[in-house]
């Protein structure tokens, strides 16, 4: 069965700190990892990862897939108190002529000032 | 006809015209989304719908304009739509929460001369 595993499920730093958010993943025909934002609206996009070991980066997040070991981390460095919100990470599939975006369970992410 | 569908695959309009998007459901799911996906951009959420209520309007011009009448059938309703607007538009479902599995139908590719 497909799925995608978030950890920690909440995590509560103080403003300043660096933390890393895990995703791991068992997908069948995996081509890309998604990363998304949730605040108190939809989520929003941050980034895409098709490659290992190639860093993406934006601003004080950034995020690496690796392959090999089925997995992607998104670090924020420097955290401010509006980086609370929930990471979510998603991975699409195709089945067959079907499309279908395994979601986590996200991590609830706290930043206290 | 099992899982989810949409109609047309494919439309071709001027930016004066008035069409619609329809998506089917056969999967006795309460959540049905809308998504535009743009040439090498990942997905955008644009509309949320749980149980016909719309939870989420991810700040979709208003040219841009949902339906839900039931939880098995959603409109997308387009008037006065800019060349920018073409894309795919995929519509998906979910059993509940938005981190359900989203089973997604085959998209409309939208042209908009």
């Amino acid at each position: 069965e497909d799925k995608v595993v978030q950890s920690p499920l909440s995590l509560v730093v103080h403003e300043g700190d660096t933390v890393t958010l895990n995703c791991s993943y068992e997908v069948t025909n995996f081509r890309s990892l998604l990363w998304y934002k949730q605040e108190k609206k939809a989520p929003t996009f941050l980034f895409m990862l098709t490659s290992s070991g190639i860093e993406k980066k934006s601003g004080r997040l950034s995020s690496i897939l690796d392959k090999k070991e089925l997995f992607s981390i998104l670090n924020i460095t420097a955290t401010q108190t509006g980086d609370s919100a929930v990471y979510l990470c998603a991975v699409p599939i195709q089945m067959d002529s079907n499309y279908q975006l395994i979601w986590g369970a996200g991590t609830k992410l706290i930043i206290k000032p | 006809e099992t899982g989810v569908t949409q109609t047309p695959r494919h439309l071709v309009m001027g930016m004066t015209n008035k069409k619609s998007l329809k998506c089917e459901q056969h999967l006795g799911h309460n959540a049905m989304y809308w998504y535009k996906q743009s040439a090498k951009k990942p997905l955008e959420l644009m509309f949320v719908y749980n149980f016909k209520e719309q939870t989420e309007n991810n700040s979709v011009p208003s040219r841009f304009s949902p339906e839900c009448p039931n939880s098995s059938h959603l409109f997308l309703h387009l008037h006065t739509l800019q060349p920018e607007d073409s894309a795919l538009y995929l519509c998906a479902s979910s059993q509940g929460g938005f981190t359900d599995t989203q089973y997604f139908g085959p998209g409309t590719r939208l042209t908009v001369l």
